[in-house]
């Protein structure tokens, strides 16, 4: 069984369009992450949500609009897409805020806008 | 926010060959993690190293909080062990340094 899964693993899309990448975890964790690596491979934090309550929120462009229906699920919804939005969105997982031991990265959804 | 600065940024390695990567920061930190994304992306976590020593086979890890380093460390390093190592402190968000990419010829 996947531990925090990702949908889709590739996305492909043009400008102007609007695309939503879907995260679960079957961990029970309690906080669930979004963390954009750009071409560069580096990485940062997007949005962070403990038990489906926004605790970051990493000035992103209010284009992007996570959602979390459960504490399993947070799932990222990008408006209007630019060519600057292409990258790999990881969805991350801890037991709680913080992390302590334990962060499980998804295998990750690359994003190309073209 | 806090700054994370890892060396070298590249290293290539012939295989059974030691290493020794470092991670500055520039604040007192709740905790520090190691990564290693493998060559098909997947970031796994290494460590969870807020002071002191660990070890898990080949690799260790040690960080000095009061001099605000971190050192992984592999040995009889693997082609497997290629890919880029992140660490990144952990203050309630996972702040990453650039990274160094390992590279292991057999």
């Amino acid at each position: 069984d996947t531990a925090v899964s990702q949908t889709p693993k590739y996305l492909v899309t043009q400008m102007g369009n609007d695309k939503s990448i879907k995260c679960e975890q079957n961990l029970g964790h309690d906080t669930m992450y979004w963390y954009k690596q750009d071409s560069k491979k580096f990485l940062k934090i997007m949005f962070s949500y403990n038990n489906k309550e926004l605790i970051i929120n990493e000035t992103v462009p209010n284009r992007f609009s996570p959602k979390s229906p459960d504490k399993a699920h947070l799932n990222l919804h990008i408006n209007s897409l630019e060519l600057g939005d292409s990258a790999v969105y990881f969805c991350a997982s801890s037991q709680v805020a913080g992390g302590g031991d334990g962060y499980t990265f998804g295998s990750g959804t690359r994003l190309t806008v073209v | 926010g806090i700054q994370v600065e890892q060396s070298p940024p590249d290293l290539i390695l012939q295989e059974g060959a030691n290493s020794t990567l470092r991670c500055n920061f520039s604040d007192s930190v709740n905790n520090l993690q190691w990564f290693h994304q493998n060559p098909w992306g997947q970031l796994i976590n290494l460590f969870y190293i807020p002071s002191g020593t660990k070890q898990n086979g080949r690799l260790s890890a040690t960080t000095v909080a009061t001099e605000r380093y971190s050192l992984l460390y592999i040995s009889s390093s693997q082609t497997t062990d290629s890919g880029v190592y992140f660490c990144a402190v952990d203050n309630y968000k996972l702040s990453f340094g650039a990274g160094t990419t390992v590279t292991v010829r057999a």
